[in-house]
């Protein structure tokens, strides 16, 4: 069974840099065709894909995000790290990594965790 | 970063049938197709369907999808209080290199 889960800091200043980390079982990033995907969703907002990272180290990050983002792995913790620089309060969002399978998208996501940027 | 056209609210009544569409373009909904996702007032999104319509182990048959050209298609037969939730399209956008959203379209049962 593949699960995920999402962890970090609730709450960063604004002009921080926000480190979060998403540990998952029931899969091995070491696997072809494997990847995991961060997106967001403001309250009561749609999601926002964030950016990937695969099985070989291959990245794709937002095109909008691109400059702040860095999407990281440790495959043998069974980790993926997503830093954010440079935050603002419209970065206040709940944050979900998913695992991307070969087959394309967003099969099994984190329950997601949410992050506040706030003075 | 473009996005996929979803219509912000769709509303039926119970056991009727819902389509939700969403509109994309040659690079993303019409080159490999659309998944579609179910979200629950806070809770995660559920996959229903990707690549147009294949469906996850434990999905109900009552959710199908299809797609016309750049264009995906959820339907919903048979609709139970339970499926009233936020639905959202997603595609790869190929010219991108970014996975792509809609807009989200809100369901309610009736």
């Amino acid at each position: 069974q593949i699960t995920l889960k999402e962890s970090g800091p609730t709450v960063v200043k604004p002009t921080e840099t926000l480190t979060l980390t998403c540990t998952f079982s029931g899969f091995s990033l070491s696997t072809g065709g494997m990847g995991v995907g961060w997106i967001r969703q403001p309250p009561g907002k749609a999601l926002e894909w964030l950016g990937n990272i695969y099985w070989d180290d291959d990245k794709r990050y937002s095109p909008s995000l691109r400059s702040r983002l860095t999407i990281t792995k440790d495959t043998s913790r069974n980790q993926v790290v997503l830093t954010m620089t440079n935050v603002d309060p419209v970065d206040t969002a709940t944050y979900y990594c998913a695992h991307r399978p070969p087959t394309g998208l967003f099969d099994f996501w984190g329950q997601g965790i949410l992050v506040s940027v706030s003075s | 970063q473009a996005g996929l056209t979803q219509p912000p609210s769709v509303s039926k009544g119970l056991r009727q049938t819902a389509t939700v569409t969403c509109i994309g373009n040659n690079n993303d909904v019409g080159n490999e197709g659309a998944a579609w996702l179910q979200q629950h007032q806070g809770h995660p999104p559920k996959l229903l369907s990707y690549r147009d319509n294949n469906r996850p182990s434990g999905i109900s048959e009552r959710f199908s999808a299809s797609r016309s050209g750049n264009t995906a298609s959820l339907t919903i037969t048979g609709l139970q209080p339970e499926d009233e939730a936020d639905y959202y399209c997603s595609a790869w956008d190929s010219s991108l290199s970014a996975v792509v959203f809609g807009e989200g379209t809100k369901l309610t049962v009736l």
